[in-house]
């Protein structure tokens, strides 16, 4: 099965770019995704990435998938404290799966 | 809008009690799944309904049961708690429809069991 690794912490500056990155293991994945946890709340979706697509940008937001190396990364541009939260790489194989594998969550802080 | 309500936020429970966790969703969604989540361990999956009163173990489904006799409703159940299910339960749908498979999450019920 689909098996997918995430840093646990990210520590940036208001203002800057932070940089999430995952590495996932099924190069049969159909959909990646990003969902983000604020404290105190359940997961919402983010975005998601469509297996045939390199790049998807959505605002200050930008996904990039290198399926050859079987890496997704999610940039946050101009990071607010607002943005602090986990971040969750997820991935849904193919042949009829609609259960993604989660992996285990980067805590992005951002500071002042 | 897409609502998952889990029936309490907050649960104390004693070891060997038998505890219930519900969650509704009101958007008419076949898939329904219960997660824990814990520190440094992610999301893991204890079971999933796609369909009323039909379940399927996911991950680690040994100490729960669950039960869906309405098509928006599936419940968590611990037959006898104990202190390592001692979690965050994350309930969660998402409907066959979709082509993307979003999940939708209700805000989670933190269960302590002393």
């Amino acid at each position: 099965g689909e098996d997918v690794e995430q840093s646990l912490f990210l520590s940036v500056r208001e203002g800057d770019s932070s940089v999430i990155n995952c590495t996932y293991t099924d190069s049969s994945s159909t959909y990646l995704y990003w969902y983000k946890q604020e404290p105190g709340a359940g997961l919402q979706l983010l975005t998601y990435i469509f297996s045939n697509m390199d790049m998807k940008q959505d605002q200050r937001l930008t996904v990039l998938l290198n399926k050859k190396d079987k890496h997704l990364s999610l940039r946050i541009a101009d990071t607010q404290t607002g943005d602090s939260a986990i971040y969750f790489c997820a991935g849904l194989g193919p042949g009829g799966s609609y259960i993604p594998t989660f992996g285990r969550g980067t805590s992005l802080i951002v500071h002042p | 809008d897409v609502k998952v309500t889990q029936s309490s936020r907050y649960l104390v429970k004693r070891t060997g009690e038998k505890v219930f966790l519900e969650c509704v969703q009101d958007m008419d969604h076949e898939n329904m799944f219960w997660y824990r989540q814990d520190p440094g361990l992610g999301l893991r999956l204890i079971y999933f309904s796609y369909d009323v009163k039909m379940k399927e173990k996911g991950d680690i489904p040994e100490g729960y049961s669950v039960s869906r006799e309405k098509k928006e409703r599936f419940s968590l159940i611990l037959e006898s708690a104990s202190t390592n299910q001692t979690s965050m339960y994350l309930c969660a749908s998402s409907n066959d429809r979709d082509t993307f498979y979003e999940q939708y999450f209700g805000p989670g019920t933190r269960l302590t069991v002393t």
